[in-house]
């Protein structure tokens, strides 16, 4: 099974700020990696796939980047809506797994 | 607009079975393939099964093989998880999610349901 891990756990931002989150594969993934958005109460939703390729209807600043075992999430500037806990997902290989989530929480 | 809805869920006892269904609409069903994602109250997502679009491939998380079966009818735009043997550690929210256009099982999720809740307790 390939462990995927986050960092940070929890993450602190002001509004307009940037907010960079990453996420490691225990072994490689190629661009096999998808990021989810989830808010409370909410099922997630698909920001990126393709490890940089944004879903449908997500907005520019949302970036993905990375390859192989290394990948990060970027808000370029933070929104009060993008508030909430952000998973990544390795579909390299059964079993598909997920990370532990990042909680981007208000400064 | 692609629907998801999920149901089936409830209160069960440890080591009785539940069935859940979940009912598509908005997309062409048998061009995608389809998974169940869980969530128990207050921790992270976990993948549980998924099933190619003809049902020729199918796989199942660690944690739920031998207990679980993920079916589809295409006819009725159905996706199925049958569940046997449930145990306290099964109790999560239980997601219905879409696989991309393509073959493969090993997929990313691009459309969700909002959730069907599974209680296993005494």
């Amino acid at each position: 099974e390939i462990v995927m891990t986050q960092s940070p756990a929890t993450l602190s931002v002001s509004p307009g700020e940037r907010a960079t989150l990453s996420c490691r594969a225990s072994q490689s993934v190629s661009s096999n990696l998808a990021w989810y958005q989830q808010k409370p109460g909410q099922a997630p939703r698909l920001l990126i796939y393709g490890a940089s390729t944004r879903a449908t209807g997500i907005p520019a600043r949302f970036s993905g980047s990375g390859s192989g075992t290394e990948f990060t999430l970027t808000i370029s500037s933070l929104q009060s809506e993008d508030f909430a806990v952000y998973y990544c997902q390795q579909y390299n290989n059964w079993p598909l797994t997920f990370g532990q989530g990042t909680k981007v929480e208000i400064k | 607009e692609v629907q998801l809805v999920e149901s089936g869920g409830g209160l069960v006892q440890p080591g009785r079975s539940l069935r859940l269904s979940c009912a598509a609409s908005g997309f062409t069903f048998d061009d995608y393939a389809m998974h169940w994602v869980r969530q128990a109250p207050g921790k992270g997502l976990e993948w549980v099964s998924g099933i190619s679009w003809n049902s020729g491939s199918i796989g199942y998380a660690d944690s739920v093989k031998g207990r679980f079966t993920i079916s589809r009818d295409n006819a009725k735009n159905s996706l199925y998880l049958q569940m046997n043997s449930l145990r306290a550690e099964d109790t999560a929210l239980y997601y219905c999610a879409k696989g991309p256009l393509g073959p493969t099982t090993v997929t990313s999720f691009d459309y969700w349901g909002q959730g069907t809740l599974v209680t296993v307790s005494s």
